[in-house]
């Protein structure tokens, strides 16, 4: 079953903007990772944030963790047409005792269009 | 570091076939994880494994098994194959739980 949440489901912005993708999620988590994905071709890795961290900067990338909410977002300043893909968030849920469960718990992910 | 690699990336496969499909995951990691991706049911997860051992299995029917060998390298087989299996298998490697997932391009299975 889908565990995260992915806002909006579509997005389209022009070059130079900011996008901010929202994730929400059920369970209590290990950490939290962002993929991206070109259409229909394998996930890269952007960000992965653990559970006891608030925030985290990876170049155009800002990720934000809200436990108390389950939600985080992503927000990719100064949008490029290369920016054009489909993002996941993947949570990584904890075991009953604690601990990572090994599998992540993917949304249905935002397909972001960046107009040049 | 080489990144982690399918093989084969297309395959085409009729009703009642199985498949077999292989991944080389990144350099010291010895953990690689499966999973499926389809346009109606997204991203799921298949299974875990860790130093040749199945760790943790999603909601799949027996159909789909999987091994990992000493090598880290690992396999998943499909037998029966039904229309519903056509989807894109990812495998992804890490150092373990808890760390980031790197994914390889993915195996375009396609039952006809």
């Amino acid at each position: 079953s889908q565990q995260g949440e992915e806002d909006p489901q579509a997005l389209s912005i022009q070059e130079g903007e900011n996008a901010t993708m929202n994730c929400s999620y059920k369970t209590s988590i290990n950490n939290l990772q962002w993929y991206r994905q070109n259409s229909g071709r394998g996930l890269v890795h952007l960000i992965l944030i653990r559970s006891n961290e608030r925030e985290k900067h990876s170049g155009r990338l800002r990720v934000t963790l809200d436990t108390s909410k389950k939600s985080s977002s992503l927000l990719i300043t100064a949008s490029r047409a290369a920016d054009t893909a489909s993002y996941f968030c993947a949570t990584d849920p904890n075991m009953n005792y604690g601990g990572s469960q090994g599998n992540l718990i993917f949304g249905k992910g935002t397909k972001l269009s960046v107009k040049p | 570091k080489a990144g982690v690699t399918q093989t084969p990336r297309y395959l085409i496969k009729t009703r009642g076939q199985q498949v077999t499909l292989s991944c080389s995951p990144i350099s010291g990691h010895r953990s690689v994880s499966w999973y499926q991706q389809t346009p109606g049911q997204g991203l799921q997860f298949l299974f875990e494994y860790f130093s040749e051992t199945q760790r943790n299995k999603g909601n799949f029917p027996g159909r789909f098994s999987g091994r990992q060998f000493s090598n880290s390298r690992s396999e998943m087989n499909v037998s029966t194959l039904e229309l519903g299996d056509s989807a894109l298998y990812l495998c992804a490697s890490s150092f373990g739980r808890g760390r980031e997932q790197y994914f390889g391009p993915g195996t375009r299975l396609t039952v006809t």
